[in-house]
C-alpha cells in the first residue's frame, strides 16, 4: 500500500541553524501538507501546497518557514533560523482532492525536531 | 473558527472491555469528520471517517456516527485488544485545505 515517508526520523539542531525536513508524498497525490505537534499539544496545521504554490497557511507559518517541491517526488519544509519553540514533531501529509471537504489526508511517520 | 474537543486520557481498560472516546466539534460550514490513530512510534493513520450527517464510519471493529444535532462523533469499540493501545485523534475538515484536530486521547489496554 502506498505511504508517505519522511526523513530524518529525528533531527537535533542548534538554535539559529537552518533545517530542512523531507517528505515523499504518495505518488499520485497532488496536495501536500505540513502539520506539527508540540509535545503535549494538539496537531496543528502549518501549510498546504498545490500546483507548486502555497494554497493555504496558518499564522504559525511565518517568514521563517518555507516549502518547496524541488523535484517530482520530494516535498520539503525549511526552517531558516530555528528557535527553541520550533521543537516539535512535524508531520507531512498528502491527498488527492484538496479543498473537497471529503478529502482524506494520509500522513507520514513524522520527524521529531529538537532545537537546543 | 473550527475546533474539536475530545476527552482527555489516559483511558485504561482491560482486554475485551468496551471503549468509548467522546468527540464534539464546532465548525463553520458542513465538515467531514475523521478519527486518526497513532500507534507507538508511528505516524497518524486514518481509522475511519464520515462525510455527512447520520453516516457511520467503521474499521477494525471501531465505529463512529456523525451526529449533526449533537455535533458529535464518538468513537466506540465493543471489545478492545492490547494491540488497540494507541493515541486516538478526532479531526474535522470543513472549507479549505486543513484538518483541525482534537487534543488526542491515549488508550492503554491491559491484558
Amino acid at each position: 500500500e502506498p505511504e508517505v515517508t519522511q526523513t530524518p526520523s529525528h533531527q537535533v539542531t542548534q538554535m539559529g541553524q537552518e533545517v530542512i525536513l523531507r517528505c515523499v508524498p504518495i505518488s499520485n497525490h497532488l496536495y501536500f501538507y505540513w502539520y506539527r505537534q508540540i509535545l503535549g499539544q494538539k496537531v496543528e496545521f502549518l501549510v498546504s501546497f498545490y500546483n507548486n504554490e502555497i494554497s493555504e497557511k496558518s499564522e504559525i507559518f511565518d517568514d521563517q518557514f518555507s516549502v518547496e517541491r524541488p523535484d517530482g517526488s520530494n516535498f520539503t519544509l525549511k526552517i531558516r533560523s530555528t528557535k527553541l519553540e520550533d521543537s516539535a514533531m512535524y508531520f507531512c501529509a498528502s491527498s488527492n482532492a484538496g479543498t473537497d471537504r471529503t478529502d482524506t489526508q494520509y500522513f507520514g511517520p513524522g520527524t521529531r525536531l529538537t532545537v537546543l | 473558527g473550527d475546533s474539536v474537543t475530545q476527552m482527555e486520557g489516559p483511558v485504561t481498560l482491560s482486554e475485551e472491555a468496551f471503549l468509548t472516546i467522546n468527540c464534539t466539534y464546532t465548525a463553520t460550514g458542513y465538515p467531514s469528520l475523521f478519527w486518526y490513530v497513532q500507534y507507538p512510534g508511528e505516524g497518524l493513520q486514518l481509522l475511519l471517517k464520515a462525510t455527512k450527517a447520520d453516516d457511520k464510519g467503521s474499521n477494525k471493529g471501531f465505529e463512529a456516527t456523525y451526529r449533526k444535532e449533537t455535533t458529535s462523533f464518538h468513537l466506540e469499540k465493543g471489545s478492545v485488544q492490547v494491540s488497540d493501545s494507541a493515541v486516538y485523534f478526532c479531526a474535522l475538515k470543513a472549507a479549505g485545505n486543513k484538518l483541525t484536530f482534537g487534543g488526542g486521547t491515549r488508550v492503554l489496554v491491559k491484558p
